[in-house]
Parts: structure tokens; C-alpha cells; sequence
């Protein structure tokens, strides 16, 4: 696709559900990041592949959280057991690889109730 | 472990003038990014700095990288109401497994 394509959108969630959050990369990009922002902040690292593998889990908040990739393109976060902290946009980015820029999909906003 | 620091985290101006947004960088990073962000909506790539004393322009916003000083800057000219944004810097954790860490951000208002 043209850009980085987050699905979904929106998402609104009953605490302890789990939730999939999925990302798209720009086809070709092999590193792929995934980062937190809570309202008004900055952006917190969650993890980041280099192809399938992540060399980084450090991360991820808590054992709710995993992440995946697969082919070497789309990749999804899943929080288990969601907890209000964990409502924030959660922004994907892809790259060509570490000399090049990321680019940034336009984010998952969860909220969890 | 690679710490970006951005100051000020706030800066309000008046149209016309000119500033300066501070990254300063802990450890070895040669590649330094700096992005806006406009409320509510994601990251948009504004300059990618690959070496020692590069400088880019675009328009009102021109950004520079010393490595030796671990310092990137992004200055203002003349700066108009349109440039309102959140500017993040980052850069490039390569010991780190190539993460690629922000700071914490600098929200400009710039005042008509």
C-alpha cells in the first residue's frame, strides 16, 4: 500500500477483554516499530522487528502484551486482560531500515472502559 | 541505554520570530530524526540527519547534527502560525539492537 495502515481505527473495549491491534507496512519496509502515546505525552517504545524476529521485548509494559509478525510484513499487538491504563494510541512505523526514515501509520486510539 | 532529551518541551512565540529546539543525545547515535505531529493526528517525517554536521532545510525549518556534541537542533525563522505543532527528535539506538528512541517532544504555540 501507499502508506503504514493501522486497524483497527477505533477501538473501545471492556476491561479484562483482550484486544488485537493489527499494523501494515509500507511493502518492503523489513523494521517495523510499535509505541504507546497516552494523551499528551510522548512516545513510549513498545518493540521492534527487523524482518520476523524482535531483538527488543524490553518494551512491552507487561506479560499482557505480546506482539507478532509475520512474512516479514503485517504484524499485530495483542494486549490480554485490557486495563484502563492501557487506554493510549497505539502508533505502528515502518522502515527500510535503520539509515531511513520511519514512517508512521495514523494509529489505533483504545480506550478501555 | 540511549536517553533523548528535547528542550524546551514548551515554547510559545509570536509570529515573526526565530527559535531554537534543543535534542541532545547520550550515547553514540549516527542517525537523527525529527518528526511533527498536529493534534490528534500521527507522525509526519520532517528531516533524516545521517552524518556529522548535516544540515537540511525546508521552509521556516532548518535542522542541524553535531555528533560530537551529541546535539541536533531544529530552528525557527520567521516563524508563522501554521508551524503549531508537537516536534519530536529521535535517534537511532544502535547498540540497542537499532531501536529508535524519542524525546519527549517540544509543543510550539505560535501566537498571531
Amino acid at each position: 500500500g501507499a502508506g503504514v495502515s493501522q486497524s483497527p481505527s477505533n477501538k473501545v473495549t471492556e476491561k479484562g477483554k483482550d484486544v488485537e491491534l493489527r499494523c501494515d507496512p509500507i511493502s518492503g519496509h523489513t523494521a517495523l516499530y510499535w509505541y504507546r502515546q497516552s494523551l499528551g505525552q510522548g512516545l513510549e517504545f513498545l518493540i521492534y522487528f527487523q524482518g520476523n524476529s524482535a531483538p527488543d521485548k524490553s518494551g512491552l509494559p507487561s506479560d499482557r502484551f505480546s506482539a507478532e509478525r509475520t512474512g516479514g510484513s503485517v504484524s499485530t499487538l495483542t494486549i490480554q486482560r485490557t486495563q484502563q491504563e492501557d487506554s493510549a494510541v497505539y502508533l505502528c512505523a515502518s522502515s527500510l531500515g535503520r539509515s531511513t526514515e520511519a514512517f508512521f501509520g495514523q494509529g489505533t486510539r483504545l480506550t478501555v472502559v | 541505554e540511549l536517553k533523548v532529551e528535547q528542550n524546551p518541551l514548551f515554547l510559545s512565540m509570536q509570529e515573526g520570530k526565530n527559535y531554537t529546539i534543543y535534542c541532545n543525545y547520550s550515547t553514540t547515535s549516527d542517525r537523527l530524526y525529527w518528526y511533527r505531529q498536529d493534534p490528534g493526528k500521527s507522525l509526519e517525517s520532517l528531516f533524516v540527519l545521517l552524518s556529522n554536521g548535516a544540515v537540511k532545510q525546508e521552509g521556516r525549518l532548518m535542522a542541524s547534527l553535531d555528533t560530537k556534541a551529541r546535539l541536533s537542533t531544529l530552528h525557527i525563522t520567521a516563524a508563522v502560525h501554521d508551524l503549531s505543532a508537537t516536534y519530536f527528535c529521535a535517534a537511532i539506538w544502535v547498540s540497542g539492537g537499532n531501536k529508535l528512541v524519542f524525546g519527549a517532544g517540544t509543543i510550539l504555540r505560535v501566537k498571531s
